[in-house]
């Protein structure tokens, strides 16, 4: 089985910290996604990432960073985290192997990051 | 551009009654469906999903959706629900070419005895 890992269920930190959530996938995935979940808002997506140090902006990518330093790790960055980026985190990888379109993301069991 | 319309927010059902979650799309091209499920305090999952070819497509639970062109809809059904389905439905869209997932804002499903 497809395996996404998420280094947090919950953490909760101050503004201005700076936060780093990291993802790792154990099946050799090329794509690699971060999305945040707001009630109401559905995913939406923040950065992806479909090969190692190559990185794309998503629909909010605002006040936050990504890494690919390796191909089954993708980390999220919150430079200086302020209270509106409280929120549910969830990471997601894919394989590009049949073609891209179409194929199945694999979600983490994601992270509810509280900022106070 | 692609978009996703998931109308109903939440729909509550009693056990063993049907249900159907309703999906709408927008795209300028060919698209590729899913539904995918999100039980409390986890991660999503994928229930199905509609690449090509015949345009129900079912999953191993019960649940079945249907891609309607015509109507741009894939709205998912299953005859009869039970306590565990209990969740929240997000349905999403892709289209040709890697492209991203575009997630509506999701359906809560609550089932009762």
């Amino acid at each position: 089985d497809v395996k996404v890992t998420q280094s947090s269920r919950y953490l909760v930190k101050r503004t201005g910290e700076k936060v780093f959530l990291e993802c790792v996938q154990d099946m050799d995935h090329e794509n690699m996604f971060w999305y945040r979940q707001d009630p109401g808002l559905g995913l939406r997506l923040i950065y992806f990432s479909y090969d190692v140090k190559m990185k794309e902006k998503g629909d909010i990518p605002e006040g936050y960073s990504v890494s690919r330093e390796k191909k089954e790790r993708f980390s999220l960055i919150l430079e200086s985290a302020s209270t509106n980026q409280t929120s549910m985190y969830l990471c997601a990888s894919s394989s590009r192997l049949a073609g891209g379109q179409g194929d199945t993301q694999y979600f983490g069991p994601g992270t509810r990051l509280t900022v106070l | 551009a692609q978009s996703v319309t998931q109308l109903d927010s939440q729909v509550p059902v009693f056990e063993e009654a049907p249900v159907e979650l309703r999906c709408n799309y927008s795209s300028s091209v060919s698209v590729y469906l899913f539904w995918y499920v999100q039980y409390p305090n986890q991660g999503l999952q994928l229930l199905l999903k509609y690449l090509s070819g015949s345009t129900l497509v079912e999953s191993i639970n019960g649940f079945e959706a249907e891609f309607n062109k015509s109507q741009t809809s894939f709205h998912l059904r299953k005859p009869s629900v039970h306590i565990s389905d209990t969740a929240e439905y997000f349905c999403a869209v892709t289209g040709t070419g890697f492209q991203k997932l575009v997630f509506g804002t999701g359906t809560r499903l609550l089932v009762s005895p």
